[in-house]
């Protein structure tokens, strides 16, 4: 039971280059989201999905695209990478049933020149 | 706009000291979650408080919930160096309930 693993750990891009974080979850949960973490800033929702074949905006979607590829999987796309895009990005898992804990993956360290 | 506010943001507090961290949010929610954070590390959940009146309790945390007054407080008891990690607490608006707004997070270190 690895729980929420994201890929990669840590990408450096340059401006205007595209890209696609990973996340999968082996706990059978219906909610999958995306959060960027700034310093300062608390985490900051970027797309959400409540159940496999939904997915919703959250506070800063701009420059972001996301796929519920299946209930595991929730991958997001930057379609062309800015220096503002430079953060730590988390993705989490929600077991709505089992007590409503949102279960965080270990973050992708991404860097844009 | 929701604002999820957070008291205070840095605190520096000597073991055995008693403190709390206070969360106030600016929209009707009827649920909160606190979580805790290691530098560079990812979130921990720590306590999924319900309902109004809601308070639970982990070894030296104690988080309560007033869903009326629109705050939550995560009170450190005997503070122990362990405890030092930045503290979040996050809130779903009710309607729908699947938005997720946090707080900016308070940094606690204990001192020994």
């Amino acid at each position: 039971n690895a729980g929420v693993t994201q890929t990669p750990k840590f990408q450096v891009l340059k401006t205007g280059q595209s890209m696609t974080l990973q996340c999968a979850q082996d706990m059978n949960h219906n909610s999958m989201y995306w959060y960027r973490q700034d310093p300062g800033m608390g985490l900051r929702l970027i797309y959400y999905s409540a159940s496999e074949g939904t997915t919703d905006k959250g506070e800063v979607p701009n420059g972001y695209n996301v796929s519920r590829l299946n209930k595991r999987e929730f991958s997001l796309r930057l379609e062309s990478a800015a220096p503002s895009q430079t953060s730590v990005y988390f993705c989490a898992s929600r077991d709505y049933l089992g007590g409503d804990t949102q279960y965080f993956g270990p973050g992708t360290r991404l860097t844009v020149l | 706009e929701l604002k999820v506010e957070q008291n205070p943001l840095f605190l520096s507090m000597q073991e055995g000291k008693n403190y709390t961290i206070y969360c106030n949010y600016s929209t009707t929610s009827d649920r909160l979650y606190w979580y805790r954070q290691d530098p560079g590390k990812s979130l921990e959940s720590l306590f999924v408080l319900l309902s109004n009146g809601a308070v639970k309790q982990e070894g030296r945390l104690m988080a309560s919930l007033d869903t009326k007054a629109r705050l939550s407080t995560l009170h450190i008891t005997a503070a122990v160096h362990d405890l030092s990690a930045t503290y979040f607490c996050a809130v779903p608006p009710s309607n729908p309930g699947n938005q997720f707004y946090f707080g900016t997070g308070t940094s606690l270190t204990v001192i020994p």
